[in-house]
């Protein structure tokens, strides 16, 4: 069964600085999603960025990066310039292309100090 | 468009109380999930469905049933809650499996 592991509690960053969230999976399939989603304490859901396991190139949003590593199962969020708005909590989330059944980690709560 | 709506926001209920979780989506979505979020647990799919008619079970699907009799309507049912099902409940839907859910604002269930 794929897992997907998100071994940062908690992060702080200061603004304007960068920060990188790290994001670990399991699988033994070689054709898969990836996402990174943010939540406010509005509860409110937001995709922030998505990768398709068979581009080699790194997606990037605005701010908003990941370093995708396949290999090494990786897909860590890197969020330069960081803003106020940007504290939340960040999940990491896996589909696999064969299903729609989506398999998130615990969580990442990122603070951001003015 | 309203995009993906719950009813209700909060609900409490007690152990072996039944209740619908209703969720609907005006976006001609044909994939919908539930999932419930718990502390430090993150999200996890209870049911989900890739049409009218078809449902399948996710990670924890047991003491919850769904049915998908429209595009627009994926409701949750709890047969018989126990505190084990207390929880935050969100529903999501999305146009393919790879383009973005969007998730609704979820329902802060309490069983007593």
């Amino acid at each position: 069964a794929q897992t997907v592991t998100q071994s940062q509690p908690e992060m702080s960053v200061q603004e304007a600085e960068t920060v990188t969230l790290s994001c670990t999976y399991d699988t033994s399939e070689s054709d898969y999603y990836l996402f990174w989603y943010k939540q406010p304490p509005s509860r409110q859901m937001i995709l922030v960025i998505r990768q398709e396991a068979y581009k080699q190139q790194n997606a990037t949003e605005n701010r908003f990066s990941v370093n995708f590593q396949k290999a090494a199962k990786s897909f860590s969020l890197k969020i330069s310039d960081s803003q106020l708005g940007d504290a939340a909590m960040y999940f990491c989330a896996y589909r696999s292309a064969g299903t729609y059944k989506y398999i998130f980690g615990t969580g990442t709560r990122l603070k951001v100090l003015a | 468009n309203a995009g993906v709506t719950q009813t209700p926001k909060f609900q409490v209920l007690k152990t072996g109380q039944s209740m619908t979780l209703q969720c609907a989506q005006d976006m001609n979505h044909e994939y919908m999930s539930w999932y419930r979020q718990d502390p430090g647990m993150g999200l996890r799919l209870i049911h989900y469905s890739v049409g009218a008619g078809i449902t399948d079970q996710g990670e924890v699907p047991n003491g919850y049933n769904v049915s998908r009799s429209t595009t627009e309507d994926f409701p949750l049912r709890l047969l018989s809650a126990a505190p084990s099902q207390t929880s935050v409940y969100f529903c999501a839907s999305s146009q393919d499996g790879y383009n973005e859910q969007f998730f609704g604002p979820g329902t802060r269930l309490t069983v007593l």
